[in-house]
């Protein structure tokens, strides 16, 4: 059974360019989690998907961002027009039910590093 | 706003010794915490976790403590060893507002703990 799986590993965007990153969840986990790890920081909740469905993002910021998790394929977060200050590593968690949590397993997570 | 954060940020020691790691936790209303190792390029790597009607659980060479009192938790690594050498992050779990929890976590800010042969 893989784990998550993220693509792709490392991400070089100029500024104004748009990056995608995918998260394949392990198979049958139909939850996904974004996360967001600046340089020495702890990870920051970005966003939380259901099949087909946002379901919180608080987290994400309210311009550029957006996420999807469609009915077929991996998750994608999308970033249009980015910025320096959008380089970090961003992970991804699945999980087989709503309670996530321990039941969750992240990623190896994407490094975007913008130019 | 409330927060999770870690006393120390670094640790060092000897390869054999115990370790401790602390979190310190603001919000009364957290379902559960969880430690996470994370490596060096790596995603976080479940290691334990322990619901906030317990005090204490134990695996394999790890044990996890929670005092609601003084809103602490701590995870203690027995005969710490070269592989336990990464960052540990303290995370919880907070139920909405229906009282109800998903998989949303708060992490801390992170320990590096650093073993010597």
């Amino acid at each position: 059974n893989a784990g998550v799986m993220q693509n792709p590993r490392h991400l070089v965007r100029r500024r104004g360019q748009e990056a995608r990153l995918r998260c394949s969840p392990m198979k049958g986990h139909s939850h996904v989690y974004w996360y967001r790890q600046l340089p020495e920081e702890g990870l920051k909740f970005m966003v939380y998907l259901q099949k087909e469905n946002i379901i919180d993002e608080s987290g994400m910021p309210k311009e550029r961002f957006s996420a999807e998790f469609p009915k077929e394929g991996p998750s994608i977060l999308r970033i249009q027009q980015v910025v320096r200050g959008d380089s970090a590593a961003y992970f991804c968690a699945s999980s087989p039910s709503i309670l996530g949590g321990p039941e969750a397993f992240f990623g190896q997570g994407t490094r975007l590093t913008v130019v | 706003g409330e927060s999770v954060g870690l006393h120390l940020p670094t640790l060092s020691v000897q390869e054999g010794d115990n370790s401790i790691i602390n979190c310190a936790y603001s919000n009364s209303a957290s379902d559960y915490f969880i430690w996470y190792k994370q490596e060096s390029g790596k995603g976080p790597q479940f290691i334990i976790d322990i619901r906030s009607n317990m005090d204490k659980r134990q695996g394999q060479r790890v044990t996890v403590l929670l005092n609601k009192t003084v809103k602490h938790l701590s995870l203690q690594i027995a005969a710490t060893q070269p592989g336990d050498s990464a960052v540990y992050f303290c995370a919880e779990n907070i139920a909405n507002a229906g009282g109800t929890s998903y998989g949303k976590l708060t992490f801390g800010q992170g320990t590096i703990l650093t073993v010597h042969p």
